[in-house]
């Protein structure tokens, strides 16, 4: 198993620019979601999904946008990019009544 | 509103010398919580959840324990390599799967 795959694992945008960023997991877990992980925070949940066709927003959920298609896959997509989204992105899945969540090893995004 | 809120904000012990990590929480319905591992340039990794007050978790050196308003984790003769970045986060009673987390503490063990 490869557990939860991230890609890119780094990324460099300028302002207005869009993109897509990759989560995969092979674990058949039926939640997925996105955080943002910036210094001196928690983690803050930006979209989350409970099954393939299904999404919500999170706490932080505007300039983003996520589909769930298949139960392993859940991209995140950037409209156009701010210098405020500057960030590292985290996907995790999970599965269950116990909760217990598996992270990517992070997206590192950088918007100039 | 839930919270969770996470002290010190970073920790420096010798090695060997024993101490705890404080994570205070507020929630309506608390479900579980939880304590993670984080080293730098990587994800969150899971370490425990603690269901209700009174209860403890071990696993090698480190002992989570949990009380209605907050949880520590003991960390007993630690090594450097349990230096690493301690994320605390809380299920509230009406969400099956989003959790509140709070900032984390740094810990550094020096050799």
């Amino acid at each position: 198993n490869a557990g939860v795959t991230q890609t890119p694992k780094f990324q460099v945008l300028k302002t207005g620019q869009s993109m897509t960023l990759q989560c995969a997991q092979d674990m058949n877990h039926e939640y997925m979601s996105w955080y943002r992980q910036d210094p001196g925070m928690g983690l803050r949940l930006i979209h989350y999904s409970v099954g393939a066709g299904i999404t919500d927003q999170g706490e932080v959920p505007n300039g983003y946008n996520v589909s769930r298609s298949t139960t392993e896959d859940f991209p995140l997509r950037l409209l156009s990019a701010a210098p405020s989204q500057t960030s590292v992105y985290f996907c995790a899945s999970g599965r269950g009544a116990k909760n217990i969540q598996y992270f990517g090893a992070g997206t590192r995004l950088s918007v100039l | 509103e839930d919270q969770v809120t996470q002290s010190p904000e970073a920790l420096r012990l010798q090695e060997g010398e024993s101490s705890s990590l404080n994570c205070s929480y507020t929630v309506s319905g608390l479900r579980g919580l939880f304590w993670y591992r984080q080293d730098p340039g990587k994800g969150p990794e899971f370490l425990f959840t603690l269901y209700s007050a009174g209860e403890e978790k071990e696993k090698e050196r480190l002992k989570a324990t949990l009380t209605k308003k907050e949880s520590f984790l003991h960390i007993t003769a630690p090594k450097p390599e349990d230096s690493a970045t301690y994320l605390c986060a809380v299920q509230g009673g009406d969400s099956n799967y989003q959790l509140i987390w709070g900032a984390g503490t740094k810990l550094i063990i020096k050799p």
